[in-house]
């Protein structure tokens, strides 16, 4: 069975600049779950969707934040615009409902100049 | 104070050693444990999943103790792939169903 999915696996941008970070679940898993993890700390919480509805983003910084997840599949995770505070790893994560197994993909780790 | 605590180590032992992780949580109400290995530069994975009556797993035995809301990981006859971050993970009973993570501990088995 495939794992979660994220692209980029690296990105480095200039602050003020936009930036996106794409996540593919794994197939069947109905819950969807975006973390940012800074260095020499675990991963918090951001979003998390179930199907395509999201129903936790208390964690989310909405002035610069933004999610979505269309169809219930494949969710994407933006900031605009990039500060240099936000140099981290981006982890989604998937589970077959919010009671199971939350299974991490790779991450992206964003770098910001 | 945070949610999930963890000594951050690093723990250096030998192969062979027997070495203990614990870990204390602030929410009485936290229902389910965890523990999450992570390798440098990697995700998270499940190691194992923490009950009141103990649980072992080949060299790994965790332990919940509820009263003082506090959890451990052993891990016996280290061996070098043992060598990672473990992370201390804890679950609410609210409607997020977040995963609350510890910063981890690190763990460096040396021959």
């Amino acid at each position: 069975e495939a794992g979660v999915v994220q692209s980029p696996r690296y990105k480095i941008i200039e602050k003020k600049q936009p930036v996106a970070f794409w996540c593919n679940p794994i197939s069947g898993h109905n819950t969807l779950y975006w973390y940012l993890q800074n260095l020499g700390q675990g991963p918090e919480l951001l979003i998390r969707y179930e199907n395509e509805e999201a129903v936790d983003d208390s964690q989310l910084p909405k002035d610069r934040f933004s999610a979505e997840r269309l169809k219930g599949v494949d969710s994407t995770l933006k900031i605009q615009p990039a500060e240099l505070g936000d140099s981290a790893v981006y982890l989604c994560a998937s589970a077959r409902g919010a009671e199971e197994t939350q299974y991490f993909g790779p991450g992206t780790r964003l770098l910001v100049l | 104070r945070k949610e999930v605590e963890q000594d951050p180590g690093p723990f250096n032992v030998p192969e062979g050693a027997t070495v203990a992780f614990n870990c204390t949580y602030s929410n009485s109400a936290s229902q389910s444990f965890f523990w999450y290995r992570q390798d440098c530069r990697k995700e998270p994975k499940l190691l194992m999943s923490v009950y009141s009556s103990g649980n072992e797993d080949g060299r790994f035995t965790a332990q919940l103790n509820r009263a003082s809301q506090y959890i451990s990981l052993l891990i016996r006859d280290s061996k070098l792939s043992d060598s990672a971050t473990y992370l201390c993970v804890v679950k609410g009973m609210d409607s997020s169903y977040k995963l609350i993570f510890g910063s981890g501990t690190r763990l460096l088995v040396r021959p």
